[in-house]
């Protein structure tokens, strides 16, 4: 159980356009998902909060308007880099929060690997 | 502020060596949360251990094993006669209580294991 998809797992776009990313907890409700980003050869920096029917809380230094995330259903999170540009280019991690017996467990998601050409 | 720390960049051994891979931790958190994850090549990452707080029990999985010290603010990992397969980037994160549990990674060890 606790499983969590992404899709697609690649995508190529040219720069200007848009490109969504989804995350999906199979099979378990997460009323929270993270999202992540991962330059080559860099640690995850986390970039947004994204929680059910609200939205999202972006860390310091990420454009709310550029990375668009809903979180329209309790098993469902999407990521939207709008405008790309190939600086844009990295491996986009998502996770989802379940919770067992008062713990939260983070479970991560296959990853994205975008490349903005 | 909270802040993991893998002060090794990269370390290559050879096969059936021990290694640890050292993580240092800053939170002003009485309750938190100390994660390692590997990241092969294909990028997804693999869950290793989770240890709260207030757990200082060394732990051992295998070939595997933890060494949580709260006095020096450290969670190091040891590979026990290592096998190429398990080279691969290596994380070491914390997530505190107050802040949602979001995750705070250190910068990752590369491990090099050759045959």
């Amino acid at each position: 159980g606790a499983v969590v998809s992404q899709h697609p797992s690649r995508v190529i776009c040219k720069s200007g356009t848009s490109v969504k990313i989804e995350c999906r907890s199979l099979d378990f409700q997460a009323t929270t998902m993270f999202w992540y980003r991962q330059f080559p050869k860099q640690s995850l920096m986390l970039m947004a909060t994204s929680n059910e029917g609200s939205k999202a809380t972006y860390e310091q230094g990420v454009e709310k308007d550029k990375f668009l995330i809903n979180h329209a259903s309790l098993t469902l999170s999407t990521l939207t880099v709008t405008s790309a540009h190939p600086e844009d280019s990295s491996f986009y991690i998502c996770s989802a929060n379940l919770e067992r017996q008062g713990v939260y467990e983070q479970y991560f998601g296959p990853g994205t690997r975008l490349t903005v050409t | 502020a909270q802040k993991v720390t893998q002060a090794q960049t990269e370390i290559s051994v050879v096969e059936k060596e021990d290694v640890t891979l050292d993580c240092v931790y800053e939170t002003r958190d009485t309750t938190y949360y100390l994660f390692w994850y590997k990241q092969p090549p294909s990028g997804e990452l693999v869950f290793l251990i989770r240890r709260n707080s207030f757990d200082e029990q060394n732990e051992i999985s295998g070939r595997y094993s933890w060494n949580f010290q709260k006095s020096t603010s450290s969670f190091n990992f040891t590979i026990t006669a290592s096998q190429v397969v398990d080279s691969a980037v290596y994380f070491c994160a914390l997530s505190e209580w107050e802040y949602g549990n979001k995750l705070v990674f250190g910068a990752g060890t590369i491990l090099r294991v050759k045959s």
